[in-house]
Parts: C-alpha cells; structure tokens; sequence
C-alpha cells in the first residue's frame, strides 16, 4: 500500500516569512495530493489539494509543488500569520482509490 | 450545508463498555470514510462504504470494531468491549462530490478509564 512520509514534524518561523513542509510518498500511482489544516479540537480542512497532472498550484499565499518523478511534493505558505499556526497534514490517493494515505503531521508555529 | 456532523463530541466511558459513535455525512454522495488519531499512530483509515456498502475494513483493528451505513445519511462506528487503548479522536469524513475530496467532522474523542 501507499506510504506517506512527511518533514518536519515541527516547525517555527517568525511572522511574515515564509514556511515549507516536504512530503514524499511510495506508490507511483498516486494521483491525488490534499493538504489539510487541523486546528486544535477541530478536524483537518482542506486548503489546497494538486492532482498529478499539474506541477504546481497556487491559491493566495498557498501553493504546492508536485515532482512525480522523484515523488515529491511540497506545501508552501508565504507571508506566515499567527492564525497560520495549526498541524498541516499531507496525503495521497492511489490510483482509483478513495482512501486517503496521510503524512505524519507538521506543528507549524509562526511566533508574532 | 452543514458539513459533516458527528456526535457525541466526547466520551467517557469505561472499560468493559459498548461504545456508539454517529456520523451524518454530507448530503448527495453515498462514500463514507472512519478514521482514528491517536499521537503514536496519526491518521489512520478503519473502513469506507461507498453506496452504504463496506468497501474496505483492513484497517479496523479487531472483531471488537464494528460499522454500519444503513441508510446515506447516517453511519455508525461500535466499539464492543471498549479498551483504554481505544482511547482516540475518531472521525467522519465524506466528500460532497463525485471527484471531491474528503471533508472530515470535527470528530468525537473517545476516552476509555
């Protein structure tokens, strides 16, 4: 099956710069890569999702990057606010399935 | 739309107990997804029903664990005997389209004493 590795596991930066979390995963059918925000008692949110026929996506001060050659793909957020603090979760979809594979989790911080 | 609607939010209960945990997915699409998080383990899929049928439940971790879709509005998720290491956030999750991706509930955190 599908795995997912995701770094770092935590994560600080001072307001306003921005942040980077890195994300590989094992099956080269995969074909679909959402992100997710989870606040603290809440359940992950989508916030930028890229499908395998794309190399990057943008949407404000989000984007990701996917590289399906060497795997890879990489959540972006610029201009970092407090609110921004949160866990950042990636995952992958294989093939035809529907189920998500997630990463481990990223503890972003941004320290006004 | 609501979203995805689980309850209850949070429960105690001890070891020994049957444990209901509910979800109302999004309405107009019939694929339903449990997941459970704990810190050690993350994310991880139980089972997924598409059309309230169980598409795959390799990831429920014993016979105690049980799911049912009876109908596309409502699910059901049965822990019977609970453990304390059943201790976890449980959630719901379903997409509000065909090539949509998940939309999760905020999820009932379960504590077994």
């Amino acid at each position: 099956g599908e795995n997912v590795e995701q770094h770092p596991s935590t994560l600080s930066v001072q307001e306003g710069d921005s942040a980077v979390i890195k994300c590989t995963y094992s099956d080269s059918a995969s074909n679909y890569f959402p992100w997710y925000k989870q606040e603290l008692g809440k359940g992950p949110q989508l916030i930028i999702d890229i499908r395998s026929n794309v190399g990057e996506k943008k949407d404000q001060r989000i984007a990701v990057t996917l590289n399906k050659t060497a795997k890879h793909f990489s959540l972006h957020i610029t201009e970092t606010q407090p609110e921004d603090s949160a866990v950042y979760f990636c995952a992958a979809v294989s093939g035809s399935a529907r189920q998500l594979t997630f990463g481990s989790g990223t503890q972003l911080t941004v320290l006004p | 739309d609501a979203g995805v609607i689980q309850s209850p939010r949070h429960e105690v209960t001890e070891m020994g107990q049957e444990v209901t945990l509910r979800c109302k997915p999004i309405s107009g699409h019939n694929s339903l997804f449990w997941y459970r998080q704990t810190m050690m383990r993350g994310l991880e899929l139980l089972i997924y029903f598409n059309n309230n049928v169980p598409i795959d439940d390799s990831g429920m971790p014993e016979d105690r664990f049980s799911a049912k879709m009876p109908n596309a509005s409502f699910s059901t998720l049965k822990i019977q005997p609970s453990e304390p290491r059943d201790s976890a956030v449980y959630f719901c999750a379903s997409p509000d389209g065909e090539h949509s991706p998940l939309h999760f509930g905020n999820g009932t955190r379960l504590t077994v004493t």
